[in-house]
């Protein structure tokens, strides 16, 4: 069964304090994983998809890493609008077959 | 391209009635169509896939009596919830496959998302 395990929950960062978000993950054949952002009572927002291991994707300040087995989601030097839940999701190679979806991160950014 | 939307954004209704929810794929046909619910700080879950002109698949432990999904267009997709209880309060998304998307295409964007509708049942 394809897993995707996130941590932390939540994160709780000052302005200018990076830090990185985990996504770990089980799938039978890796088509794609992806991370989106979400807001509060919005639908996802797609960010990135990678691949294969060692693929890097770079937007503004947020930077993805793929290994075998996890994800990071790097987060430099955040702002207060970085603040969202980001969510990660893989997508198995068979088939018209759904995005599994971890829990989230809750990221918040203080001023 | 490829903007999903969602109609209510927000419902409120009493406990007993129904609620439909409409999914629209609006510049793109859709072959697929996911319906997720979300509960606060909670991730998304699957509830069902529907195929267009096909019958709904339900993820287990969801009731295809209670949440009727009707996938009748390559644009529009349906989700009602039929005699709705307070513990149906939730948030709904739609999401979307092209239907001239293939490998590659799923393989770049995964799904395409609504903006989600928020239901209240008093």
């Amino acid at each position: 069964e394809d897993q995707v395990t996130q941590s932390p929950e939540a994160l709780r960062l000052q302005e200018g304090e990076s830090s990185s978000l985990n996504c770990s993950y089980t799938v039978s054949g890796l088509r794609g994983l992806f991370w989106y952002r979400q807001d509060p009572g919005k639908g996802p927002e797609f960010l990135f998809t990678l691949y294969s291991a060692g693929e890097e994707k770079e937007k503004e300040r947020l930077k993805a890493t793929l290994t075998k087995k996890e994800s990071f989601l790097h987060i430099t030097a955040p702002k207060p609008e970085d603040s969202a839940t980001y969510l990660c999701a893989v997508l198995r190679n068979s088939g018209n077959t759904p995005l599994v979806f971890g829990k989230g991160t809750r990221l918040s950014v203080i001023a | 391209g490829a903007v999903v939307s969602q109609h209510p954004s927000r419902v409120i209704c009493k406990s007993g009635t129904s609620v439909k929810i409409e999914c629209r794929s609006l510049d793109f046909q859709a072959t697929t169509m996911f319906w997720y619910r979300q509960f606060p700080k909670q991730s998304l879950m699957l509830m069902a896939t529907s195929n267009e002109g096909s019958k709904a698949t339900y993820e287990q432990g969801v009731e295809k009596d209670k949440f009727l999904i009707n996938h009748a267009s390559l644009t529009l997709s349906t989700l009602t919830v039929t005699s709705a209880h307070p513990e149906d309060s939730s948030f709904y998304i739609c999401s979307a496959r092209r239907l001239a998307g293939d490998y590659n295409e799923w393989r770049k964007w995964g799904q395409f998302f609504g903006p989600g509708t928020r239901l209240t049942v008093l």
